[in-house]
């Protein structure tokens, strides 16, 4: 698998439900960032987790990150409609420019 | 609240036509990225830009792309000769500065499709 993959690749829930994606990674990392794209449209920055954080929280969102299994996962509580989209981990590496490596993405239907 | 604007928002071209995407980063970041993504797949890497050159390009930045920064605020993408299988969303994108703690802020994108 490439850098950055996330599971599940959809998920459907209610409204009110809490939705988890998980993100794995291959290289060493200095921070992942996710993103939320609707469709068509530009990438929004969620949150930038650091690679010597362990959790961030935002509003609804938590983020997690284990340096030690190359993984993250993204929890959005009580999730609504408008959170309708696709949801994407980027990873940026130690031996890059700062270019992201970004995973093909969870789709994300919250049904009201 | 500072943001990265492109133009056009959608471009259409006959294949073999040279295409030029604008981008516009962030007044005081130095870091500047164009990635693309094909309609349904994942968005890729193709260049990053510092100290007006190119710092790192993946497989896809081929001899037909080329970049450039020509007035201090402008940043630009050059496809020559586009093909068909350039039809994507072109995203710019531009970062304060190094360290690995800094976002990166994207544009809106611009939609190419090449006939």
């Amino acid at each position: 698998s490439q850098q950055g993959e996330e599971d599940p690749q959809a998920l459907s829930i209610q409204e009110g439900e809490n939705a988890t994606m998980n993100c794995s990674y291959k290289t060493s990392i200095n921070n992942l960032q996710w993103y939320r794209q609707n469709s068509g449209r530009g990438l929004v920055h969620l949150i930038l987790i650091r690679s010597n954080e362990r959790e961030k929280h935002s509003g609804r969102l938590r983020v997690t990150l284990d340096t030690s299994k190359k993984s993250s996962s993204l929890l959005i509580t009580a999730s609504r409609a408008a959170d309708t989209a696709s949801y994407f981990c980027a990873t940026v590496g130690t031996d890059s420019w700062g270019k992201f490596q970004f995973g093909a993405g969870t789709q994300v239907v919250v049904t009201p | 609240e500072p943001e990265v604007t492109q133009t056009p928002s959608h471009q259409v071209t006959q294949m073999g036509q040279e295409v030029i995407l604008r981008c516009v980063p962030i007044s005081n970041h130095l870091y500047f990225y164009w990635y693309r993504q094909i309609l349904g797949q994942k968005v890729e890497f193709l260049v990053s830009f510092y100290n007006n050159e190119i710092s790192e390009k993946s497989e896809i930045f081929d001899d037909q792309f080329s970049v450039e920064r020509p007035d201090g605020s402008n940043f630009t993408l050059k496809i020559r000769s586009t093909k068909l299988e350039d039809s994507a969303m072109y995203f710019c994108a531009s970062r304060v500065g190094g360290g690995s703690y800094n976002e990166q802020f994207f544009g809106p994108g611009t939609r190419l499709t090449v006939l």
